[in-house]
């Protein structure tokens, strides 16, 4: 199985801050890699993916970058509305695989 | 507009048995393969289960496979998954998710979910 590995797993920020989150996968997944924000009690939203092709309707502020092992997710001038978990997957190969969550906070 | 409705959850005991449902409208079903996602309360997100666009390829987590069966029916436009055996780690969310059919897609389409409880 591939495992994929966030960090940080919390980041604390203020309004207006940018933000990376990296992901790190066990083994080269090409470009197979999504993005994806759940606020509480949400189902999870698409950002990103293909590592680095923007989900219809989502903001440029959020971009990525990335393939094989490593990949960011960057989250320009932060808005209320974006404090939530973020989480990234591969879909390279079964079973599809999930990061552990980045949780970003308002400082 | 896309959606992705689930049903059938509950409280269940240990040892117990559930089928869940993921009815779906907005897009075209038959052309979708589908996949079901858990969560845990307070834990991250598993994937449990794919299933190919005509029902011919599927896939399940080590974690509930010859327990859990995964399966559509395209004339109804639904997903189904049949939990039988359950355990309380089964206790999440389950999320049905869409994505389009090919061996590499990503997910475009998430249900609200439903919750299973298993329990004494």
């Amino acid at each position: 199985d591939i495992q994929m590995t966030q960090s940080p797993s919390s980041l604390s920020a203020s309004v207006g801050d940018r933000v990376t989150i990296t992901c790190r996968a066990s083994q080269g997944i090409s470009n197979y890699l999504a993005w994806f924000q759940q606020k509480p009690g949400k189902a999870p939203k698409s950002l990103i993916y293909a590592a680095s092709t923007l989900q219809s309707g989502v903001p440029s502020k959020f971009s990525g970058s990335g393939s094989g092992t490593d990949f960011t997710l960057t989250i320009s001038s932060l808005q209320p509305e974006d404090f939530a978990t973020y989480y990234c997957q591969q879909y390279y190969s079964y079973p599809f695989t999930f990061g552990q969550g980045t949780r970003l906070e308002i400082k | 507009e896309e959606q992705l409705l689930e049903s059938g959850g509950g409280l269940v005991q240990p040892g117990g048995s559930l089928r869940l449902s993921c009815a779906v409208s907005g897009f075209s079903f038959s052309s979708y393969a589908m996949s079901w996602v858990r969560q845990a309360p307070g834990k991250g997100l598993e994937w449990v289960s794919d299933i190919s666009e005509r029902g011919a390829s599927i896939y399940y987590a080590d974690s509930v496979k010859g327990r859990f069966t995964i399966s559509r029916d395209n004339s109804k436009n639904t997903l189904y998954l049949q939990m039988n055996s359950l355990r309380a780690e089964d206790t999440a969310i389950y999320y049905c998710a869409g994505r389009l059919a090919g061996r590499r897609s990503r997910f475009d389409y998430w249900g609200q979910g439903t919750l299973v409880i298993v329990s004494s």
